[in-house]
């Protein structure tokens, strides 16, 4: 069975210019996270999707960052303008169904930001 | 929200030690587990353990959901074992998130 994958591995921009991230889910999970791990930090949750429904994005910086999970399966993470200090991994998971059960992560996306 | 704390931060073993990393939660969890990030930054599943006691080989994992804290063990630890800890936790039924700590950082010399 395929893990949760993610696209691109690693990203170079420049600031101010936009930037998307893939991920596509374990097939069958319902929930679909976006985390965010800065450096010698643990993940902080972004945005949390249950089906095509963002459940809580209440940490997700609005005014620069957006997200969609179309059909209920795919999602998209999108920055612009990048910021200097988006430079970081941006992690997806997946679990069957909700907060209670087992999630499973990408590989993450490396956003390097000059 | 749920407060999650790790300890200790950092550890450095001995090829061959063994150890126990501790995660705290501040209030009633329906999920807990424990990650390990390699080197390459993929943070792979150990423990998927809201409750009770569960063994992996040389890995095993305690939750005592009652005082709201869990252990996990690493027997005969190994080079490969190197690489950060992390304990995530969720409440809140459905409406919970996955909230993670910050992180056991171990290095096992050889």
């Amino acid at each position: 069975e395929a893990g949760v994958v993610q696209s691109p591995r690693y990203k170079i921009i420049e600031k101010k210019q936009p930037v998307a991230f893939w991920c596509n889910p374990i097939s069958g999970h319902n929930t679909l996270y976006w985390y965010l791990q800065n450096l010698g930090q643990g993940p902080e949750l972004l945005i949390r999707y249950e089906n095509e429904e963002a459940v809580d994005d209440s940490q997700l910086p609005k005014d620069r960052f957006s997200a969609e999970r179309l059909k209920g399966v795919d999602s998209t993470l999108k920055i612009q303008p990048a910021e200097l200090g988006d430079s970081a991994v941006y992690l997806c998971a997946s679990s069957p169904e909700g907060a209670g059960t087992e999630a499973f992560f990408g590989q993450g996306t490396r956003l390097t930001v000059v | 929200g749920i407060q999650v704390e790790q300890s200790p931060p950092d550890l450095i073993l001995q090829e061959g030690a063994n150890s126990t990393l501790r995660c705290n939660f501040s209030d009633s969890v329906n999920n807990l587990q424990w990650f390990h990030q390699n080197p390459w930054g993929q943070l792979i599943n150990l423990f998927y353990i809201p409750s009770g006691t569960k063994q992996n080989g040389r890995l095993s994992a305690t939750t005592v959901a009652t005082e709201r804290y869990s252990l996990l063990y690493i027997s005969s630890s190994q080079t490969t074992d190197s690489g950060v800890y992390f304990c995530a936790v969720a409440s809140g039924g459905s409406q919970g998130n996955l909230i993670f700590g910050k992180g056991t950082k171990l290095s096992v010399k050889p």
